[in-house]
């Protein structure tokens, strides 16, 4: 199974804050990468998939970036809506497999 | 708009069985494979494998256990996670997710499974 390792597993932040989440595969799986976010007691949200792409209604301020084992998830300007769980899926091969996850929380 | 509805939490004794439901509607519903992942309290998440809503044939992850099953009913749109002989450890939220170009994009609201005796 490919394994995916978020940096941290808390983050803490301010409203403001430029943030970065890295994420690192143990093999290569191009740039099949997606990144959620979730918020306690609610089902994760789709942010970016194919390493870079933004969903629909996602704020701008989202973007991701990285190919091969390395990514990350960067948060321009946090704001007070921001602070949530993070994590990598990726579904380049089966298993798909989910990082341990990034709680992000106020400093 | 798409939308996955669903069942209510579940609270289960060791041994016992439970049916999970997941109703999709807003879209065509053979179009699009549906997943289901858990998610144990306090963790992270754990892909379960998926359904092709157009054959009905079921992928499981490596390692899950015989007694998860994936199933369908074409006609109410509705897939189905069967989980048989219960134990505590199977103790969690489960979500099914709809994908497109096989990333969920679409998840239901989430089904708390408890087994406690």
């Amino acid at each position: 199974d490919i394994q995916l390792t978020q940096s941290a597993s808390t983050l803490s932040a301010s409203v403001g804050d430029r943030v970065t989440i890295t994420c690192r595969a143990s093999q290569s799986i191009n740039s099949w990468l997606a990144w959620y976010q979730q918020k306690a007691g609610k089902a994760p949200n789709l942010l970016i998939y194919k390493t870079s792409t933004l969903e629909s209604g996602v704020p701008s301020r989202f973007s991701g970036s990285g190919s091969g084992t390395e990514f990350t998830l960067t948060i321009s300007s946090l704001q007070p809506d921001d602070f949530a769980t993070y994590y990598c899926h990726q579904y380049y091969t089966y298993p798909y497999t989910f990082g341990q996850g990034t709680r992000l929380d106020l400093k | 708009q798409v939308q996955l509805v669903q069942s209510g939490s579940e609270l289960k004794k060791p041994g016992a069985s439970v049916k999970v439901s997941c109703k999709a509607s807003g879209y065509i519903f053979s179009n699009y494979v549906l997943n289901w992942v858990r998610q144990a309290p306090g963790q992270g998440l754990e892909w379960m494998g998926w359904i092709n809503t157009n054959t009905g044939n079921p992928t499981y992850a490596q390692g899950l256990p015989g007694r998860f099953v994936f199933s369908l009913d074409t006609s109410v749109s509705t897939v189905y996670l069967e989980i048989s002989s219960l134990k505590a450890e199977d103790t969690a939220v489960y979500y099914c997710a709809r994908s497109t170009s096989d990333v969920g994009n679409y998840w239901g609201q989430g089904t708390l499974v408890a087994v406690s005796s």
